[in-house]
């Protein structure tokens, strides 16, 4: 498995922008970039992934670098329920199947945000 | 509300004890995970089952067991239980048993809190 380094925490205030990095550089090019988020007390959600192009969706942006070693989850407005710890999982994927699609999560940035 | 199931939510027993947790997955999701949360350790992958077949193990212990049931919930057995078991068990649930383009999100329960004392 790719192996990940992100901060172990940020902060931020309610209503700014936040960019959550992540290093990636031993991914593969079939590694897909997921991003996983636990909120207190909750399991892990889902919040985004990609594979080569930025993306977006109605909780985030993904932002992945061109050389793909390295992505940045960026929240356009942090509210207080944003407040989570953030996972950065590559995924392998295989085109013809059989490989299992489990999460292998590292520890994450804890995202605090100030009211 | 992931619409993944886990009970109980919690759970205190003692030591050398045996305890099942049970889950049911979203409806229509075939593939079953297991998690173990620790303040030490982090998330650590315990064991997949797909449609009633185990696919992957990660970091379970011998005294741990798991199963998936025709109707496709799962059940999660910790026998000869030692204080360091102590931690919350996360059950998940995906559509299938790879991830795609479209990304197959994995969708996680609440937990379930088991206290060894």
């Amino acid at each position: 498995d790719a192996k990940t380094t992100q901060p172990n925490s940020m902060e931020s205030n309610e209503e700014e922008p936040v960019h959550l990095p992540c290093n990636h550089s031993t991914i593969s090019g079939t590694d897909y970039i997921h991003w996983y988020r636990q909120l207190p007390s909750q399991g892990p959600e889902y919040v985004i992934h990609g594979l080569t192009s930025n993306v977006n969706n109605r909780m985030a942006s993904l932002a992945i670098a061109e050389d793909r070693k390295s992505s940045t989850l960026i929240l356009h407005r942090a509210t207080l329920r944003d407040a989570a710890v953030y996972y950065c999982i590559p995924v392998p994927f295989f085109h013809s199947g059989g490989s299992n699609y489990k999460l292998t999560f590292g520890k994450g940035t804890l995202l605090t945000v100030n009211p | 509300d992931s619409g993944v199931t886990q009970t109980p939510k919690h759970l205190i027993t003692a030591t050398g004890q045996r305890v099942t947790l049970r889950c049911s997955p979203r409806s229509g999701d075939l593939s079953v995970y297991w998690y173990q949360q620790s303040l030490d350790q982090g998330l650590q992958f315990l064991i997949q089952y797909y449609n009633g077949e185990e696919r992957a193990k990660g970091n379970i212990l011998e005294r741990f067991s798991a199963q998936q049931f025709p109707d496709l919930h799962s059940e999660l057995n910790l026998s000869s239980l030692e204080l360091g078991d102590s931690a919350l068990y996360f059950c998940a649930s995906s559509v299938a048993l790879n991830a795609g383009p479209s990304g197959n999100t994995i969708y996680f329960g609440e937990g379930s809190w088991l206290t060894v004392v």
